[in-house]
C-alpha cells in the first residue's frame, strides 16, 4: 500500500524558515516523481514544487521561486520542503504527492502557521 | 495559467441520487482531467483519471466524461459514504492546476 506521510509542521514568526518532509512506503521511491501542493484555509488547492525521481529536474510555483528548496534522499525514501523567508500567505496545509504523469497518490497534509 | 472553473461549490443530495460535477476548462486540455474525492482529514484519492478512466479499486458508480474544455464527474447512485469535497486538475499543461472544489453532502 502507498504511503506518504508529512511531518515538520507547525507556528512559525514571518521571515522564519521550516523543513517539512514527506516519508514514502509501499512503492520504490526512486522512480517516481513527487510533489508539494498546498491549500491555504478557505482557498483551493495550489502546486508548489515538483522534482523528478533522480533530482534532475526542479520545478517551483512563482509565488515560492528563490524561497522554498524542494529535495529528496531516495535512500531514506523522504522527499523534503525547505522553506525560508516564510510569510503569511504560505500558511497553508502542504501535502506530498506522487507523480507519474499527474498525481496519484497523496499524503494527508501537515499544517505550516505563518504568524507572529 | 489554465483556470478550472468548477461547479457547483456545494451539493446537498440524497441517498440514491445521481449526481453530477463539472468542470470548465479555460483552455483545450484534451483529455488531460482527473478527479479527486477528499474526506476530512484524509489524503486526497484519485478516482477518475484522463477525463474517463477509473482508478483501480474504486466503484463503478464513478464515471467520468469529456473532453477539451467541458468535463463532468457523475456518480450514478449516491451513498452516504460518498460524503466528501471532489476536485478536479487538469494536467495537460505546466503548471498542473485545479478545480476550487465541490463539498457534497447528504440531503
Amino acid at each position: 500500500e502507498v504511503q506518504l506521510v508529512e511531518s515538520g509542521g507547525g507556528l512559525v514568526q514571518p521571515g522564519r524558515s521550516l523543513k517539512l518532509s514527506c516519508l514514502a512506503s509501499g512503492f520504490t521511491f526512486s522512480n517516481y516523481g513527487m510533489n508539494w501542493i498546498r491549500q491555504a484555509p478557505g482557498k483551493g488547492l495550489e502546486w508548489v514544487a515538483s522534482i523528478s525521481s533522480s533530482s534532475s529536474y526542479i520545478y517551483y510555483a512563482d509565488t515560492v521561486k528563490g524561497r522554498f528548496t524542494i529535495s529528496r534522499d531516495n535512500a531514506k525514501n523522504t522527499l523534503y520542503l525547505q522553506m525560508t523567508s516564510l510569510r503569511s500567505e504560505d500558511t497553508a496545509l502542504y501535502y506530498c504527492a506522487r507523480s507519474t504523469t499527474y498525481f496519484d497518490y497523496w499524503g494527508q497534509g501537515v499544517m505550516v502557521t505563518v504568524s507572529s | 495559467d489554465i483556470q478550472m472553473t468548477q461547479s457547483p461549490s456545494f451539493l446537498s443530495a440524497s441517498v440514491g441520487d445521481r449526481v453530477t460535477i463539472n468542470c470548465k476548462a479555460s483552455q483545450n486540455i484534451n483529455r488531460y482531467l482527473n478527479w479527486y474525492q477528499q474526506k476530512l482529514g484524509e489524503a486526497p484519492k484519485l478516482l477518475i483519471y484522463n477525463a474517463n478512466s477509473l482508478q483501480t479499486g474504486i466503484p463503478s458508480r464513478f464515471s467520468g466524461s469529456g473532453s477539451g474544455t467541458d468535463f463532468t464527474l457523475t456518480i450514478s447512485s449516491l451513498q452516504p459514504e460518498d460524503v466528501a469535497t471532489y476536485f478536479c486538475l487538469q494536467h495537460n499543461s505546466w503548471p498542473n492546476t485545479f478545480g476550487a472544489g465541490t463539498k457534497l453532502e447528504l440531503k
